[in-house]
């Protein structure tokens, strides 16, 4: 079956450091995928996605490209905010629900 | 914006104890999904609906799980003689069945069996 593979965590980075967090995915055809977020006590919030190979998503700084020949769609963001401390999941969705990574822990410290 | 919303927010009950939860879905989204998720890990799925019916269920929804939609709006998740093994985050997330493929997530109701 379909599975989303993310880098484990925890990342801890300085604030305004470079981040990236990879993710690759095992499908049939070609799924949608996305990130979301999960700030602390809270649900899920999407991120940003990407529908078809070679297509960008981006939203508040981050940003992730759909990659087909990789099978991957790593998430990227220039310069972290403390405010970006969360829990990252990248997920695949091929017409069927949602196959989710086991998420990344951000922490940024000032 | 009325997103999704769920109720309760937490849950504490004793073993072998039955629990329900409800989600409203945002009001003209057609499908509303189930997903469990425990520390640590990302949400694992357990059923769907489109409108009223119910589509798909995940092996992990053992036979102590019910869920319906009765009017293809709200939706209500019970779980009959709880173990702690239950304890988790249950989200409810809807999609609209146009184009978009995007779900949108409740806060999510978090149970603790003791």
């Amino acid at each position: 079956g379909d599975s989303v593979t993310q880098m484990e965590g925890p990342v801890t980075l300085s604030e305004e450091a470079f981040l990236t967090i990879n993710c690759t995915y095992t499908a049939t055809g070609y799924p949608s995928l996305f990130w979301y977020v999960q700030y602390p006590g809270e649900g899920l919030q999407l991120l940003l996605k990407a529908t078809k190979a070679d297509d960008k998503g981006s939203n508040k700084g981050f940003e992730a490209t759909y990659r087909k020949e990789t099978t991957s769609f790593h998430l990227e963001k220039g310069s972290v905010q403390v405010s970006d401390s969360a829990v990252y999941f990248c997920a695949s969705s091929g017409n069927t629900p949602l196959v989710f990574g086991k998420g990344t822990r951000l922490s940024v410290i000032a | 914006d009325t997103g999704v919303s769920q109720d309760p927010r937490h849950k504490i009950t004793k073993r072998g104890q039955n629990v329900t939860f409800r989600c409203d879905p945002i009001s003209e989204h057609n499908r509303l999904y189930w997903y469990r998720q425990t520390l640590g890990q990302g949400p694992e799925f357990l059923t769907y609906f489109q409108n009223e019916a119910q589509l798909e269920k995940s092996r992990l929804l053992s036979d102590r799980f019910s869920a319906e939609r009765p009017k293809g709006s709200f939706s209500t998740l019970e779980i009959q003689r709880t173990e702690q093994g239950d304890s988790a985050m249950y989200l409810c997330a809807s999609l609209s069945g146009g184009s978009t493929d995007t779900q949108y997530f409740g806060p999510g109701t978090r149970l603790t069996v003791l």
